[in-house]
């Protein structure tokens, strides 16, 4: 089955502590994205990715960041200096052929990240 | 930045009423496209709209996109249990040079009571 893995589903940080999360795609999909959301709330882009090595800045990138060494994998790595990582992420990709392309995202499940 | 508001951000309905809910823009907007997220899940593509005054229904689920092309509607008919989750809109919106990136809505939670 063709889909997008996120791993873990649960990951708790310590004070001063970097975490990676994993999002592994098997969809052959060129673009792929990062994003946050907090409870109630709607998705804030963090990082995205057209193609392999080269990535992008979303709206709330500071205390993030991200790596895109393989097109298969695009894993997000929490930084000590985001103050407030306690959300729900999310990783979507998209066939992204183009600068104009209106392709819709396909979703992972989610890494539920908490402080501990 | 550009935004993509919806409403209402909460709509609490008996099973067998209807629902709908909206999502505007200040620009016109190149397409709309609509997800679902069941609670503790992800979202989940539904539909696209690009078309000014584009109709397209999905079973219950009639979506349509403004003449002006600046706003959206999802409207439920005779909701079910299983409609229950948050409904988002979405847009390809530039994002800085020659770059689209899709923008999302601020989501409205749709609870069915049985």
């Amino acid at each position: 089955d063709g889909g997008i893995t996120q791993s873990p589903k649960y990951l708790f940080r310590k004070e001063g502590q970097n975490v990676t999360l994993s999002c592994e795609q098997n969809l052959n999909h060129d673009a792929m994205y990062w994003y946050r959301q907090d409870p109630g709330q709607g998705l804030r882009l963090i990082y995205y990715s057209q193609i392999v090595n080269d990535f992008q800045k979303g709206d709330i990138a500071e205390g993030y960041s991200v790596s895109r060494e393989k097109k298969e994998s695009f894993p997000l790595t929490v930084t000590s200096a985001q103050k407030n990582p306690t959300a729900f992420y999310l990783c979507a990709s998209s066939p992204e052929r183009g600068h104009n392309s209106n392709q819709p995202q396909h979703f992972g499940d989610g890494t539920r990240l908490s402080i501990l | 930045g550009q935004q993509v508001m919806q409403i209402p951000q909460y709509q609490h309905v008996q099973e067998g009423e209807d629902f709908t809910t909206y999502c505007n823009s200040s620009t016109t907007l190149s397409n709309i496209q609509w997800y679902k997220q069941r609670p503790g899940g992800h979202p989940v593509f539904l539909i696209q709209l690009v078309k000014s005054g584009e109709v397209k229904k999905q079973k219950r689920l009639t979506f349509q996109f403004g003449e002006a092309k600046k706003n959206s509607s999802l409207h439920i008919t005779a909701t079910q249990t299983t409609d229950v989750g948050t409904y988002f809109c979405a847009s390809t919106m530039n994002y800085g040079g020659a770059t689209n990136k899709l923008i999302f809505g601020t989501g409205t939670l749709l609870a069915v009571q049985p």
